[in-house]
């Protein structure tokens, strides 16, 4: 069954500090992976999407590592600011055909920043 | 970058009533849009997906005759609640993604959400 587990569910930093986000997938055959961020209220917006042979890929302050052996991932938001308070959706596509796929989410990282 | 938008943001509606709600790629044609719902605290859980000029092709689950979907150009879909209960209160998120060659990965663009709400 295609799965993907994000921890923690929930996080709360002070704003300036560093923090880790975690997802382990069960998704074959395996397309590529995806980070969003999706404020309160609003539609995710891609952070990262990165294929089997991309260990990492940054996007500003977000940095975002694959390891396709253990099939694990993470986010790494770097210097956290107040509009940093969102949810963080990690996403896999699962290959249908040569050029789409199916996406399979994870539930989930509610980050607060507190000031 | 691709901009797909919703209207309405937000609908109130009478139970019992329909409401439509609309979903556009405004910078590129999507040959495929999907459809999810989200509940609080939940995360997106696809609806159905609609390829331009066919039917929708609907997950388990999802009442087809409820959740009407029409894909009628490269740039619009809608999704029609019929006889809308309490039940169906939620979040509704499209999204629209125009497939790359073969062996690129895709993008898939999000709008921005509707929240309906039945009474």
């Amino acid at each position: 069954k295609n799965q993907v587990e994000q921890s923690p569910q929930s996080l709360i930093i002070l704003e300036g500090k560093n923090c880790t986000l975690q997802c382990n997938y069960t998704v074959s055959p395996f397309s590529n992976l995806r980070w969003y961020k999706q404020d309160t209220g609003r539609g995710p917006v891609s952070l990262t999407i990165m294929t089997f042979s991309e260990n990492t890929k940054s996007n500003g302050r977000y940095t975002a590592t694959l390891d396709a052996d253990t099939k694990q991932s993470s986010l790494h938001i770097t210097a956290s600011q107040l509009s940093d308070s969102a949810s963080y959706i990690c996403v896999v596509s699962a290959r249908l055909t040569s050029n789409t796929g199916k996406l399979i989410f994870g539930q989930g990282t509610t980050l607060q920043v507190k000031p | 970058g691709a901009v797909v938008s919703q209207h309405p943001s937000r609908v109130i509606c009478k139970s019992g009533t329909s409401v439509k709600i609309e979903c556009r790629s405004l910078d590129f044609q999507a040959t495929t849009m999907f459809w999810y719902r989200q509940f609080p605290k939940q995360s997106l859980m696809l609806m159905a997906t609609s390829n331009e000029g066919s039917k929708a092709t609907y997950e388990q689950g999802v009442e087809k005759d409820k959740f009407l979907i029409n894909h009628a150009s490269l740039t619009l879909s809608t999704l029609t609640v019929t006889s809308a209960h309490p039940e169906d209160s939620s979040f509704y998120i499209c999204s629209a993604s125009n497939p790359r060659p073969s062996g690129r990965s895709y993008e898939q663009y999000f709008g921005p959400g509707t929240r309906l709400t039945v009474t």
